[in-house]
């Protein structure tokens, strides 16, 4: 079974332009959660896809983020315009919608690492 | 105020060592998972124990939970080289979807 892929592994981008980051989750897994790292912080939720629906998007920092999963397949986050600020490790995680609380091993991607200059 | 604080922030031992990394958190929970990186690659699940649950077990790690005391335990027996990472405990609070809130981490290095 593959596992949880994100696309591109790294980008370098200048402040002011945009970037969009992709991830797959495993095949069958309904749920799709971003995370990101910001350098020397601690990782933090970003929003919650339940299939192509946005369960949660309390994480989501401002109205710079945007993220969708038309299908409710892959997912996208792109971020518009960015900022310095944005710099840091994005992660994509799925799991299996629970049979009832408890339920719910996130498997991660690798991360995009985006660099914002 | 942070849930899944661990501690110590860095720890380092000698090969064949056991490593023991613990975390705390504030409010109920579902689960709470603990998750390795190793340096500039993705999170890695290790093991999931559940709010019901005391003890697990998987291969070398052993996790508690003390859902009275809200924290929790990862050791790492006979340590290898190969644990060196960062490693993550990460709770599911209860009544959320599932989204989870991680603390800063434990930086492992185990020297051969």
């Amino acid at each position: 079974e593959a596992g949880v892929t994100q696309f591109p592994s790294h980008s370098v981008i200048e402040k002011g332009q945009t970037v969009t980051l992709r991830c797959d989750p495993i095949s069958g897994h309904d749920n799709l959660y971003w995370y990101r790292r910001v350098m020397g912080k601690e990782i933090k939720f970003l929003l919650h896809f339940v299939k192509e629906s946005k369960q949660d998007e309390s994480g989501m920092p401002n109205n710079r983020f945007l993220a969708e999963r038309t299908g409710g397949t892959y997912s996208t986050l792109k971020v518009q315009p960015a900022e310095l600020e944005d710099s840091g490790v994005y992660f994509c995680a799925s799991s299996r919608l629970g049979q009832g609380r408890g339920y719910n091993e996130q498997f991660f991607g690798p991360g995009t690492r985006l660099t914002v200059l | 105020s942070q849930q899944g604080e661990e501690d110590p922030q860095a720890l380092s031992i000698q090969e064949g060592e056991n490593a023991t990394m613990n975390c705390s958190y504030k409010t109920s929970i579902n689960n709470l998972q603990w998750y390795r990186q190793n340096s500039g690659r993705g999170l890695v699940h290790l093991i999931l124990i559940r709010s019901n649950e005391r003890e697990k077990h998987s291969g070398r790690l052993r996790v508690t939970l003390d859902t009275s005391k809200k924290s929790s335990s990862l050791l790492i027996t006979a340590s290898r080289a190969a644990d060196t990472a960062s490693y993550f405990c990460a709770t599911d609070r209860s009544g959320n979807t599932g989204k989870l809130i991680f603390g800063q981490g434990t930086t492992l290095q185990v020297k051969p």
